[in-house]
């Protein structure tokens, strides 16, 4: 069972550069979540997803947007990387009549 | 607007103490109160998990209680082991209606169990 997959799992890009986050899951979950993890701050949510084709703003939502296209995917884009975004990026799914959320390995970025 | 507030942010037991670690909570709208566990290198993972009707619950050597009328829960880990060593975060749940759970996390502690 692979359940929550990130790729990239590290990458360092420079000031301004782009990239593109992929999250896949296989459980066939309705709500998809992006979260970044840093340091005292704990998990942050982003951005959200309720199903294909939707998705909504979280808590830190500002430089990044994302995109739903198909059930199992749920991509997070930095258009213009800034250092402040250097983080440990986590996805995470949840079923939809379920509680437990199940989470990706996580990616590192660093932007310098 | 840290709405989960978790303490500490660090814990260091010897093996076979008790490890304790606390979350306190403001929205009452809060309907599920989860523990992740998470080793470096990966990704947080369910650990156990309460309902605000139940004031404790019990899965081996973990132990969630709850004070719903403090607003506040807790995780209790009974002869802490090396393997323990952690960082764990506290999370609340609130549903909206038409849309998706969200959870809130807590800061996180880490732990460190001690030979």
């Amino acid at each position: 069972n692979a359940g929550v997959t990130q790729t990239p799992k590290f990458r360092v890009l420079k000031t301004g550069q782009s990239m593109t986050l992929l999250c896949a899951q296989d459980m066939n979950h309705e709500y998809m979540y992006w979260y970044r993890q840093d340091p005292g701050m704990g998990l942050r949510l982003i951005h959200y997803s309720v199903g294909e084709g939707t998705t909504a703003k979280g808590e830190v939502p500002d430089g990044y947007n994302v995109s739903r296209l198909k059930k199992q995917n749920f991509l997070l884009g930095l258009e213009s990387a800034a250092p402040s975004q250097t983080s440990v990026y986590f996805c995470a799914s949840i079923p939809t009549q379920g509680a437990e959320a199940f989470f990706g390995q996580g990616t590192r970025l660093t932007v310098v | 607007q840290q709405q989960v507030k978790q303490s500490p942010q660090s814990l260091i037991v010897q093996k076979g103490g008790i490890s304790i670690i606390n979350c306190a909570y403001e929205n009452t709208a809060f309907d599920y109160f989860p523990w992740y566990q998470q080793f470096p290198g990966k990704g947080p993972a369910l650990l156990i998990a309460i309902r605000p009707d139940v004031s404790e619950k019990k899965e081996g050597r973990f132990t969630i209680s709850f004070n719903k009328s403090a607003k506040q829960f807790s995780l209790h880990i009974m002869d802490s082991q090396p393997g323990d060593s952690a960082t764990y975060f506290c999370a609340a749940r609130r549903v909206f209606i038409g849309t998706a759970s969200k959870l809130t996390f807590g800061t996180g502690t880490r732990l460190q169990v001690t030979l």
